[in-house]
């Protein structure tokens, strides 16, 4: 396994257009978790799985966020109608429950909305 | 999870020890200190975790002090390559019915540490 996998590494989209970005896990770890980083910030949590249950969302997952896991496995996380505000990289990690060892993060997705 | 206090940056020499303090003054006795660090364009990365005692693996060293109100990350040797922001987190573990679970992690503004020749 070579751990979090993330796809596309860059998105350029124009405003008001939809987005979907793929998170692979490590094929074991039974919970995933989105986070949102701009610049000089640190990620900012936007949503968790376990196994293909959605357990918590943030605040900063407005109407336009759609995160799935269908299977327990992938995930994606959809923008629709999207803002400049929303340019940032996205970021996903998965653990093990309970998972005190930490988290795996993969290398985001960057995107911008232009 | 209880707030965590960094300096926004420090600077260290190639080859010497960099010591990054973190402040966690309101940390309750179910939390734990996590260290981060993510270098640039890179997801962050897992270096280190403790509750109370002193931790050390192959990356780091974490001193954590008796009453747990801060703690200092230790990288024995920085090299060029440890270039990174360096997040420090305090996370709770809760126990219920169900075993122990961990809440989410929390990031901060981090360090940006700085490792010049």
């Amino acid at each position: 396994d070579t751990g979090v996998s993330q796809d596309p590494r860059h998105k350029i989209t124009k405003r008001g257009q939809n987005v979907t970005f793929r998170c692979d896990p490590i094929s074991e770890h039974n919970r995933l978790y989105w986070y949102r980083q701009t610049l000089g910030q640190g990620p900012e949590f936007l949503t968790y799985f376990q196994n293909e249950a959605q357990l918590e969302k943030s605040r900063l997952l407005s109407d336009r966020f759609s995160a799935e896991r269908p299977k327990g496995s992938f995930s994606t996380l959809e923008i629709q109608r999207t803002e400049q505000g929303d340019s940032a990289m996205y970021l996903c990690a998965s653990s093990l429950v309970p998972g005190m060892g930490g988290y795996t993060f993969g290398s985001g997705t960057r995107l911008t909305v232009v | 999870d209880a707030k965590t206090t960094q300096p926004p940056s420090m600077d260290c020499a190639e080859g010497r020890a960099a010591n990054l303090p973190c402040n966690h003054s309101t940390i309750s006795g179910n939390e734990y200190v996590y260290w981060y660090r993510q270098i640039h364009s890179q997801g962050p990365q897992y270096i280190i975790h403790g509750l109370k005692n002193n931790e050390t693996n192959e990356m780091a060293s974490l001193i954590i002090t008796e009453d747990r109100k801060s703690s200092t990350l230790i990288l024995p040797h920085a090299t060029l390559r440890d270039t990174a922001v360096y997040y420090c987190i305090v996370r709770a573990s809760l126990s219920n019915a169900g075993g122990t679970s961990y809440g989410k992690l929390t990031f901060g503004q981090g360090t940006i540490l700085t490792v010049h020749p």
